[in-house]
């Protein structure tokens, strides 16, 4: 069975500080996806990671993919309050090409 | 352009009821995917779509979900003899061939009493 495990579950952060939100999985897939949801929302695409060793920034978010360790991180630098949501990972199906998502990881930024 | 788009955005519905969920995906997009999402959960996948064909149900639950696509485009989820189980938000999602990054409509929230 394809396990896809995110931790933290829940993170509290004070504004300014870093951080890294670990993604393991259990499939031999060499592609990540990260998504972002805000509540009541639905899910926007943060990165695909399509390769061993690939790594991708976006302002204070920044993924990479160690397929030979079946982990990804998604690390926060300088977390701002607008950075908090939800935060899901997720690895393509061993069928092709349909998603299995991680529990997802609950991201508040205070002040 | 115009996103993924699902119709209607909530239903509530009684135990035992038959419900039909729409979902539009973006122009030109030949993969549909559907998937539910529970309160705090991450997404589960239900069934990919290829063109018209279902390339992939093995997530659909039981023989009460079915999913249709004949045109290629516009997708129904239906389900019969609805379940308070079968509460969720079930979201629609489309992308290119080849191309990975799969695009979210909005969700409708079904809600069986």
């Amino acid at each position: 069975e394809l396990k896809v495990e995110q931790n933290p579950l829940f993170l509290s952060m004070q504004e300014g500080k870093n951080y890294t939100i670990y993604c393991n999985y259990s499939t031999t897939s060499d592609r990540l996806y990260w998504y972002r949801q805000d509540p009541g929302k639905s899910l926007e695409s943060l990165f695909v990671l399509l390769s061993n060793g690939a790594v991708k920034q976006e302002g204070r978010l920044m993924a990479s993919l160690d397929t030979k360790a079946r982990l990804s991180t998604l690390h926060i630098t300088a977390a701002v309050h607008d950075l908090s949501a939800t935060y899901f990972c997720a690895v393509d199906r061993d069928s092709g090409y349909a998603l299995n998502f991680g529990k997802g990881t609950s991201l508040l930024v205070t002040p | 352009g115009a996103g993924v788009s699902q119709t209607p955005s909530n239903k509530v519905t009684e135990k035992g009821k038959y419900v039909e969920l729409r979902c539009d995906p973006i122009s030109g997009h030949t993969a549909l995917y559907w998937y539910r999402q529970s309160l705090g959960q991450g997404p589960e996948f239900l069934i990919y779509f290829q063109g018209t064909g279902a390339a992939d149900d093995s997530g659909l639950p039981n023989d009460r979900f079915f999913a249709v696509r004949p045109e290629g485009s516009v997708s129904t989820l239906k389900i019969q003899r609805t379940e308070r189980g079968d509460s969720a938000v079930y979201l629609c999602a489309s992308s290119y061939p080849g191309i990975d990054t799969q695009y979210f409509g909005p969700g409708t929230r079904l809600t069986v009493l």
